[in-house]
Protein backbone atom coordinates (compact mmCIF):
# COMPACT_ATOMS: atom_id res chain seq x y z
CA UNK A 1 0.00 0.00 0.00
CA UNK A 2 1.16 3.58 -0.32
CA UNK A 3 3.25 5.47 2.17
CA UNK A 4 1.27 8.15 3.59
CA UNK A 5 2.83 10.82 5.85
CA UNK A 6 1.61 14.34 7.68
CA UNK A 7 3.06 17.59 8.80
CA UNK A 8 2.60 18.25 12.09
CA UNK A 9 2.22 14.86 13.99
CA UNK A 10 0.58 17.46 16.95
CA UNK A 11 0.04 20.85 17.88
CA UNK A 12 -1.18 23.04 20.26
CA UNK A 13 -2.82 26.47 18.76
CA UNK A 14 -4.29 29.49 20.24
CA UNK A 15 -7.91 30.29 19.34
CA UNK A 16 -8.38 32.51 16.11
CA UNK A 17 -5.86 31.02 14.81
CA UNK A 18 -5.23 28.79 11.77
CA UNK A 19 -3.25 25.62 10.89
CA UNK A 20 -2.01 23.87 8.06
CA UNK A 21 -2.22 20.25 8.12
CA UNK A 22 -0.08 18.51 4.92
CA UNK A 23 -0.44 14.82 3.50
CA UNK A 24 2.14 13.60 1.18
CA UNK A 25 1.99 10.42 -0.22
CA UNK A 26 4.69 8.09 -1.83
CA UNK A 27 2.91 7.26 -5.16
CA UNK A 28 0.07 9.12 -7.49
CA UNK A 29 -3.35 8.60 -6.20
CA UNK A 30 -6.39 9.77 -7.91
CA UNK A 31 -9.10 10.30 -4.78
CA UNK A 32 -7.61 11.80 -1.37
CA UNK A 33 -9.62 12.35 1.42
CA UNK A 34 -9.72 14.50 5.00
CA UNK A 35 -11.35 13.10 7.96
CA UNK A 36 -11.91 14.32 11.60
CA UNK A 37 -11.57 12.37 14.94
CA UNK A 38 -13.00 14.23 17.72
CA UNK A 39 -11.62 12.43 21.20
CA UNK A 40 -12.83 8.98 21.89
CA UNK A 41 -15.32 9.07 18.68
CA UNK A 42 -15.58 7.88 15.36
CA UNK A 43 -13.97 9.09 11.99
CA UNK A 44 -15.93 12.04 9.82
CA UNK A 45 -15.46 12.69 6.25
CA UNK A 46 -14.61 16.49 6.12
CA UNK A 47 -14.30 15.99 2.34
CA UNK A 48 -12.53 15.12 -0.44
CA UNK A 49 -9.57 16.46 -1.93
CA UNK A 50 -10.63 16.39 -5.73
CA UNK A 51 -7.00 17.67 -8.46
CA UNK A 52 -7.38 20.31 -10.18
CA UNK A 53 -10.13 21.60 -8.51
CA UNK A 54 -12.33 22.48 -5.71
CA UNK A 55 -12.40 20.63 -3.00
CA UNK A 56 -15.81 19.09 -2.82
CA UNK A 57 -17.40 18.99 1.24
CA UNK A 58 -19.84 17.29 3.53
CA UNK A 59 -22.81 18.09 5.20
CA UNK A 60 -21.72 20.50 8.10
CA UNK A 61 -18.35 21.43 6.84
CA UNK A 62 -18.09 24.44 4.30
CA UNK A 63 -14.45 25.75 2.56
CA UNK A 64 -14.04 28.95 4.62
CA UNK A 65 -13.55 26.89 7.88
CA UNK A 66 -11.59 24.22 6.02
CA UNK A 67 -10.37 25.27 3.01
CA UNK A 68 -8.45 22.56 0.92
CA UNK A 69 -5.40 22.57 -1.56
CA UNK A 70 -4.40 19.68 -3.96
CA UNK A 71 -1.99 20.92 -6.49
CA UNK A 72 -0.50 17.62 -7.72
CA UNK A 73 -1.55 13.61 -7.01
CA UNK A 74 0.99 13.36 -4.31
CA UNK A 75 0.42 16.11 -1.81
CA UNK A 76 -2.36 17.63 -0.28
CA UNK A 77 -3.13 20.28 2.58
CA UNK A 78 -5.85 20.92 4.89
CA UNK A 79 -6.46 24.43 6.76
CA UNK A 80 -8.30 24.63 10.15
CA UNK A 81 -9.61 28.59 10.47
CA UNK A 82 -10.55 30.39 12.86
CA UNK A 83 -9.70 28.00 15.56
CA UNK A 84 -12.09 27.19 18.64
CA UNK A 85 -11.47 24.85 21.22
CA UNK A 86 -14.07 22.63 19.26
CA UNK A 87 -11.46 22.13 16.54
CA UNK A 88 -9.68 20.11 19.06
CA UNK A 89 -9.16 17.00 17.57
CA UNK A 90 -7.26 14.30 15.02
CA UNK A 91 -7.01 15.09 11.62
CA UNK A 92 -6.19 11.89 9.04
CA UNK A 93 -5.65 12.44 5.48
CA UNK A 94 -6.74 9.16 3.62
CA UNK A 95 -5.84 7.81 -0.06
CA UNK A 96 -7.64 5.40 -2.28
CA UNK A 97 -4.71 2.93 -3.27
CA UNK A 98 -6.96 0.76 -5.09
CA UNK A 99 -10.77 0.84 -5.94
CA UNK A 100 -12.79 1.62 -2.73
CA UNK A 101 -9.71 0.85 -0.79
CA UNK A 102 -8.44 3.60 1.36
CA UNK A 103 -5.39 3.71 3.92
CA UNK A 104 -4.96 6.19 6.38
CA UNK A 105 -1.58 8.98 7.13
CA UNK A 106 -1.09 9.00 10.83
CA UNK A 107 -3.25 11.76 11.78
CA UNK A 108 -2.32 15.18 13.16
CA UNK A 109 -3.30 15.82 16.84
CA UNK A 110 -4.79 19.11 17.02
CA UNK A 111 -5.47 21.06 20.74
CA UNK A 112 -6.68 24.38 20.82
CA UNK A 113 -6.49 26.69 23.58
CA UNK B 1 -27.06 9.44 2.84
CA UNK B 2 -25.99 6.00 4.20
CA UNK B 3 -26.18 5.13 7.97
CA UNK B 4 -23.87 2.26 9.68
CA UNK B 5 -24.88 0.94 13.03
CA UNK B 6 -22.21 -0.74 15.33
CA UNK B 7 -22.46 -2.83 17.79
CA UNK B 8 -21.91 -3.54 21.07
CA UNK B 9 -19.70 -0.22 21.95
CA UNK B 10 -17.47 -1.97 24.03
CA UNK B 11 -16.76 -6.07 23.95
CA UNK B 12 -14.64 -8.18 26.83
CA UNK B 13 -13.37 -11.25 25.73
CA UNK B 14 -10.91 -13.74 27.66
CA UNK B 15 -7.79 -14.62 25.54
CA UNK B 16 -8.63 -17.61 23.21
CA UNK B 17 -12.32 -17.19 23.34
CA UNK B 18 -13.61 -15.60 20.00
CA UNK B 19 -15.34 -12.03 19.49
CA UNK B 20 -18.16 -10.67 16.89
CA UNK B 21 -18.48 -7.34 15.96
CA UNK B 22 -21.74 -6.52 14.50
CA UNK B 23 -22.82 -3.52 11.68
CA UNK B 24 -26.34 -3.14 10.20
CA UNK B 25 -26.07 -0.51 7.26
CA UNK B 26 -29.17 1.65 5.50
CA UNK B 27 -28.19 1.63 1.44
CA UNK B 28 -28.54 -0.62 -0.18
CA UNK B 29 -26.72 0.65 -2.99
CA UNK B 30 -23.21 0.30 -0.36
CA UNK B 31 -21.05 -2.21 -2.12
CA UNK B 32 -17.49 -2.34 -0.03
CA UNK B 33 -17.44 -3.13 3.83
CA UNK B 34 -14.15 -2.87 5.14
CA UNK B 35 -13.07 -3.17 8.48
CA UNK B 36 -10.46 -0.98 10.51
CA UNK B 37 -8.53 -1.70 13.59
CA UNK B 38 -6.79 0.99 15.62
CA UNK B 39 -4.65 0.85 18.38
CA UNK B 40 -4.35 3.72 21.01
CA UNK B 41 -2.46 6.87 19.25
CA UNK B 42 -2.11 5.05 16.17
CA UNK B 43 -4.05 5.57 13.21
CA UNK B 44 -6.46 3.03 11.82
CA UNK B 45 -5.30 0.23 10.18
CA UNK B 46 -7.29 -1.58 7.20
CA UNK B 47 -7.79 -5.45 8.30
CA UNK B 48 -10.55 -6.92 6.07
CA UNK B 49 -12.92 -6.24 3.53
CA UNK B 50 -15.74 -7.64 1.56
CA UNK B 51 -17.64 -6.67 -1.49
CA UNK B 52 -21.14 -7.11 -1.98
CA UNK B 53 -20.65 -10.09 -4.38
CA UNK B 54 -19.10 -12.05 -1.92
CA UNK B 55 -21.04 -13.71 1.28
CA UNK B 56 -17.41 -14.52 3.73
CA UNK B 57 -14.03 -13.40 3.20
CA UNK B 58 -11.09 -15.22 5.76
CA UNK B 59 -7.67 -13.95 6.50
CA UNK B 60 -5.65 -16.05 9.23
CA UNK B 61 -8.01 -15.25 12.69
CA UNK B 62 -10.19 -12.78 11.43
CA UNK B 63 -13.48 -13.59 9.05
CA UNK B 64 -16.25 -11.04 7.69
CA UNK B 65 -19.34 -12.23 6.97
CA UNK B 66 -22.17 -9.86 4.84
CA UNK B 67 -26.12 -10.43 4.32
CA UNK B 68 -27.14 -8.29 1.62
CA UNK B 69 -30.66 -9.29 2.00
CA UNK B 70 -30.40 -7.85 5.86
CA UNK B 71 -27.94 -5.05 5.54
CA UNK B 72 -25.73 -6.39 8.00
CA UNK B 73 -22.60 -7.22 8.30
CA UNK B 74 -20.22 -8.73 11.00
CA UNK B 75 -16.42 -9.66 12.03
CA UNK B 76 -15.28 -12.45 13.64
CA UNK B 77 -12.51 -12.46 15.37
CA UNK B 78 -10.88 -16.56 16.57
CA UNK B 79 -8.50 -17.51 19.37
CA UNK B 80 -8.54 -13.93 20.30
CA UNK B 81 -5.17 -12.24 21.82
CA UNK B 82 -4.49 -9.55 23.95
CA UNK B 83 -2.50 -7.49 20.86
CA UNK B 84 -6.11 -7.87 19.43
CA UNK B 85 -7.15 -5.46 22.25
CA UNK B 86 -8.16 -2.09 20.14
CA UNK B 87 -11.15 -0.27 18.30
CA UNK B 88 -12.55 -1.78 15.11
CA UNK B 89 -14.38 0.34 12.96
CA UNK B 90 -16.49 -0.67 10.63
CA UNK B 91 -17.69 1.13 7.13
CA UNK B 92 -19.87 1.06 4.07
CA UNK B 93 -19.27 2.70 0.49
CA UNK B 94 -21.37 3.03 -2.69
CA UNK B 95 -18.27 3.61 -4.53
CA UNK B 96 -19.39 4.81 -7.66
CA UNK B 97 -20.44 8.20 -7.41
CA UNK B 98 -20.07 8.70 -3.94
CA UNK B 99 -16.60 8.60 -5.16
CA UNK B 100 -15.09 5.63 -2.52
CA UNK B 101 -16.57 7.78 0.45
CA UNK B 102 -16.44 5.87 3.67
CA UNK B 103 -19.32 6.02 6.42
CA UNK B 104 -18.38 5.09 9.89
CA UNK B 105 -19.78 2.79 12.65
CA UNK B 106 -19.10 4.36 15.53
CA UNK B 107 -16.54 1.73 16.90
CA UNK B 108 -16.23 -1.09 19.13
CA UNK B 109 -13.75 -1.08 21.61
CA UNK B 110 -12.40 -4.79 22.36
CA UNK B 111 -10.52 -5.76 25.21
CA UNK B 112 -8.94 -9.07 25.35
CA UNK B 113 -7.89 -10.52 28.72
CA UNK B 114 -5.17 -12.66 29.66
Amino acid sequence: SAVISQKPSRDICQRGTSLTIQCQVDSQVTMMFWYRQQPGQSLTLIATANQGSEATYESGFVIDKFPISRPNLTFSTLTVSNMSPEDSSIYLCSVEDAPDTQYFGPGTRLTVL
Amino acid sequence: GENVEQHPSTLSVQEGDSAVIKCTYSDSASNYFPWYKQELGKRPQLIIDIRSNVGEKKDQRIAVTLNKTAKHFSLHITETQPEDSAVYFCAASSGGNSWGKLQFGAGTQVVVTP
